[in-house]
């Protein structure tokens, strides 16, 4: 079957604008998690949805992030007024749920990269 | 808070021979997972293999083995006939279980396999 997709592949942008990155998980899997991943290092935890609900969203650096999944499936990122410093590969993962969360299958990840 | 830390940020091996990558992590918790991730040049990240704290035997996937050692929060990958398509960056990563269900990941380690 199809695993985690993520759209577009690469993302270049401005200073200052508007950013969505689009995230589709694994069909039927409940849990879904976004990760930030800056040149030279590992990936660093942004936020979890079990279902619909953002179950923690303890990793956004800041308001300018925000991450919705309104229908428990695709998952949106959101980068407002966008940095330099925001510059990174972005990478989705989801799971299964239902006790089975160690399982996280990982999406090819949206390199932005911001002008 | 959790910590992993990859001290080996590159290593190069011969083609047939043997590497071993080092982890070590810093956690209060008892109960969790740790993980080793291979991430290519095309960003996707593959699970190499998952070891549960609780589980003393250490966990092997044909050729890759861990040196877990709880005590001194240690978790070491072990390649046995390192092949060409080895080559990649590999992460540590640390899940406490049943809570946040977030990685923690290392800063990683490029392994050059050699001809």
């Amino acid at each position: 079957g199809a695993g985690v997709s993520q759209t577009p592949s690469n993302k270049v942008t401005e200073k200052g604008k508007y950013v969505e990155l689009r995230c589709d998980p694994i069909s039927g899997h409940t849990a879904l998690y976004w990760y930030r991943q800056s040149l030279g290092q590992g990936p660093e935890f942004l936020i979890y949805f079990q279902g619909t609900g953002a179950a923690d969203d303890s990793g956004l650096p800041n308001d300018r992030f925000f991450a919705v999944r309104p229908e428990g499936s695709v998952s949106t990122l959101k980068i407002q007024r966008t940095e330099r410093g925001d510059s990174a590969v972005y990478l989705c993962a989801s799971s299964p749920g239902g006790g089975r969360d160690n399982e996280q299958f990982f999406g090819p990840g949206t390199r932005l990269t911001v002008l | 808070a959790q910590t992993v830390t990859q001290s080996q940020p590159e290593m190069s091996v011969q083609e047939a021979e043997t590497v071993t990558l080092s982890c070590t992590y810093d956690t209060s918790e008892s109960n969790y997972y740790l993980f080793w991730y291979k991430q290519p040049p095309s960003r996707q990240m593959i699970l190499v293999i998952r070891q549960e704290a609780y589980k003393q035997q250490n966990a092997t996937e044909n050729r890759f083995s861990v040196n877990f050692q709880k005590a001194a929060k240690s978790f070491s990958l072990k390649i046995s006939d390192s092949q060409l398509g080895d080559t990649a960056m590999y992460f540590c990563a640390f899940m406490k279980r049943n809570t946040g269900n977030q990685f923690y990941f290392g800063t990683g380690t490029s392994l050059t396999v050699i001809p």
